[in-house]
């Protein structure tokens, strides 16, 4: 199984600053990665697939990078809506995993 | 406009069985690539992905939990059961089910989920 392992796990920052998220895998998933943003008591919501294709309708201020086994999600100046929990997500072999999340709040 | 959403009990006794159905629309599960994936999250904890269903025969269970999960197609009622046997407090979480797409390797399109509490 490939374990994703995302940092921080608590990132604090205030509106309009920069956000960088880590997703590091296990093994190489190559580009099969996937980021998704979840606020309390929704279910997740697509923003990146194929590690920096956005989804559609996902604002332009988000991006992603990466292949093999490290990956970046960058939300390049924070808006109040973006203040949520980011998860990566894989699909290389089966189980397809998520990582842990990181927590993104407002300083 | 692709839509899905979950339906089931609120409140299953432990060692009982747990039956939930995912109810579509806006796709076919017969279109080559496409699939439905139940995925579930104990609460304040990360995401699992239970199972991928494709519209052949070609399923996928989580090997945490294979033995314990069945599931059956009504590919043109659009509608997926997911049976889990044997309940543990430890299953106490919200399940989703989500439209897996090949092509992006990602869950595209999410019902809102149900929270299942397994306590007696």
């Amino acid at each position: 199984e490939i374990v994703l392992t995302q940092s921080p796990v608590t990132l604090s920052l205030s509106p309009g600053e920069r956000a960088t998220l880590s997703c590091r895998a296990s093994q190489s998933v190559g580009s099969y990665l996937a980021w998704y943003q979840q606020k309390p008591g929704q279910a997740p919501r697509l923003l990146i697939y194929y590690a920096s294709i956005r989804a559609a309708g996902v604002p332009a201020r988000f991006s992603g990078s990466g292949s093999g086994t490290d990956f970046t999600l960058t939300i390049s100046s924070l808006d109040l809506e973006d203040f949520a929990i980011y998860f990566c997500q894989h699909r290389t072999t089966w189980p397809l995993t998520f990582g842990q999340g990181t927590r993104l709040d407002i300083k | 406009q692709v839509t899905l959403r979950e339906s089931g009990p609120m409140l299953v006794k432990p060692t009982q069985t747990l039956t939930l159905t995912c109810t579509f629309s806006g796709f076919s599960l017969l279109t080559s690539g496409v699939a439905v994936g139940w995925i579930r999250q104990p609460p304040g904890k990360a995401l699992e992905c239970l199972a991928l269903i494709y519209g052949d025969d070609n399923e996928s269970f989580s090997p945490s939990l294979k033995g314990r999960l069945t599931v059956t197609k009504d590919t043109y009622k659009n509608k997926i059961v997911l049976t889990m046997t044997n309940l543990d407090p430890a299953d106490t979480a919200t399940y989703f089910c989500a439209r897996h797409l090949d092509p992006s390797h990602a869950f595209d399109v999410w019902g809102p989920g149900t929270r299942v509490t397994v306590s007696s």
